[in-house]
């Protein structure tokens, strides 16, 4: 199984500021990675798909980039609404797996 | 509007079975694989199974082959898993997911998930 591994499990920040997240996976995936937000009590929800691409809707203070083996996703400007946990998940093998997430707090 | 509405869950004894249904409106249902997605309690997130748009092909974590069936009606826009032989392990919220294509590849919309509780 290809593992995700995302660093910082947890990061707390003020409005306003840009908060980067990494995900690393533990073979090349090239650009098969997504990223979702899940918010309290909440079903996820997809914002970028493909390492880089926005999905319709999302703000976008929201970016990913990376390729291969390591991938970032930025917040440009935090939000108070932004207060979620953030999760990558790679499909380039089976099974899918997602990282173990990032929970975003504000300062 | 693209809705999941999910059914199903509860309480259920090790060694027992249920089955959930996730009914889906606002797309064209028989075009795209859906998929299956838990999350333990205070745990991330683990991806269960994936059905193809026809349901000719099935797709399944380790942890549940064998013991879990994904399945679907393309006539009433739904799919189905049925989970036998629930350990305490399976106690999660399920959530059904609709993915962008033919493959488990991205999941771009989630139904509001169901508790499913294995214990006695």
């Amino acid at each position: 199984d290809i593992q995700m591994t995302q660093s910082p499990s947890s990061l707390s920040a003020s409005v306003g500021d840009r908060v980067t997240i990494t995900c690393q996976a533990s073979q090349d995936i090239s650009n098969y990675l997504n990223w979702y937000q899940q918010k309290p009590g909440k079903a996820p929800k997809l914002l970028i798909y493909d390492a880089s691409n926005l999905e319709t809707g999302v703000p976008s203070r929201f970016s990913g980039s990376g390729s291969g083996t390591d991938f970032s996703f930025t917040i440009s400007s935090l939000q108070p609404e932004d207060i979620a946990t953030y999760y990558c998940q790679q499909y380039d093998n089976l099974p899918r797996t997602f990282g173990q997430g990032t929970k975003m707090e504000i300062k | 509007e693209v809705q999941l509405l999910q059914s199903g869950g509860g309480l259920v004894q090790p060694g027992g079975s249920l089955r959930l249904s996730c009914a889906a409106s606002g797309f064209t249902f028989n075009r795209y694989a859906m998929s299956w997605v838990r999350q333990a309690p205070g745990k991330g997130l683990e991806w269960v199974s994936t059905v193809s748009p026809r349901g000719t092909t099935t797709y399944y974590a380790d942890s549940v082959k064998g013991r879990f069936t994904i399945s679907r009606d393309n006539s009433k826009n739904t799919v189905y898993l049925q989970m036998n032989s629930l350990r305490a392990e399976d106690t999660a919220v399920y959530y059904c997911a609709k993915n962008s294509g033919y493959y488990p590849d991205v999941f771009d919309v989630w139904g509001q998930g169901t508790m499913v509780t294995v214990s006695s």
